[in-house]
């Protein structure tokens, strides 16, 4: 099982808009809607930011958006704050029936 | 409140077997629809999923680990425990464990690993 595919970074500037793309295959962002996303400060635990592909849990800024089109899967953080830098995340469920990570996405404020 | 948190050994020797104990709250793991998942990152690595059990005591495991990994679950002391064996150098890494649900609090479809515990490193090296 493959990792999903991210870009390794991307940046913006405070009040902007970015997207981080996470591809796989027809076996698994292409397959299910059991795709999330996970915010990540190093040194702390993961949290959770999307799940059901574009569903917030309580306690998640509306900033934070996501949406899937066949393999692709994307988020976007609208009007970027400081504290969004951090490393993010996709995840999908599989037709292996276990789950599989993208590979990251470092997120840098400008 | 959920919490989760892991404990073992932070240095194991190579080919030793790593035992690793994830003692949790505020759910059961009797309940239809739960689970507890182990993930890692290694240094400057990115996340990796490696194993899952059930309520209904249903296993998963990574494809390319599965050989060496063996997850189980205790309801009676609220602990889900992975064994990995054949411990190795790239083995090293922050493993963590996490509450998965089925359903969100709505009766939804979720499935996502909503809670995490705050992580134990780990390290491999004679």
């Amino acid at each position: 099982q493959s990792a999903l595919t991210q870009p390794a970074s991307v940046s913006g500037s405070p009040g902007q808009s970015i997207t981080i793309s996470c591809t796989g295959t027809s076996s698994d962002i292409g397959k299910y809607k059991y795709v999330s996303w996970y915010q990540h400060h190093p040194g702390k635990a993961p949290k959770f930011l999307i799940y059901y592909v574009n569903k917030r849990p309580s306690g998640v800024s509306d900033r934070f958006s996501a949406s899937k089109s066949g393999n692709t899967a994307s988020l976007t953080i609208s009007g970027l704050q400081a504290e969004d830098e951090a490393d993010y995340y996709c995840n999908s469920y599989t037709s292996d029936s276990t789950w599989v990570f993208g590979g990251g996405t470092r997120l840098t404020v400008l | 409140q959920i919490t989760l948190k892991e404990s073992g050994p932070t240095l194991v020797k190579p080919t030793q077997t790593l035992t690793l104990t994830c003692t949790f709250s505020g759910f059961s793991l009797t309940t239809e629809g739960v689970g507890v998942a182990w993930i890692r990152q290694p240094p400057g690595k990115a996340l990796e999923w490696l194993a899952l059990v059930y309520w209904n005591d249903d296993k998963r495991y990574s494809p390319s680990l599965k050989s060496r990994l063996t997850i189980t679950k205790d309801t009676s002391k609220n602990q889900v425990v992975l064994t990995m064996t054949n411990m190795d150098p790239v083995d090293t890494a922050t493993y963590y464990c996490a509450h998965n649900d089925y359903y969100d609090t709505s009766g939804s479809p979720q499935d996502g690993f909503d809670i995490w515990g705050q992580g134990t490193m780990v390290t491999v090296s004679s």
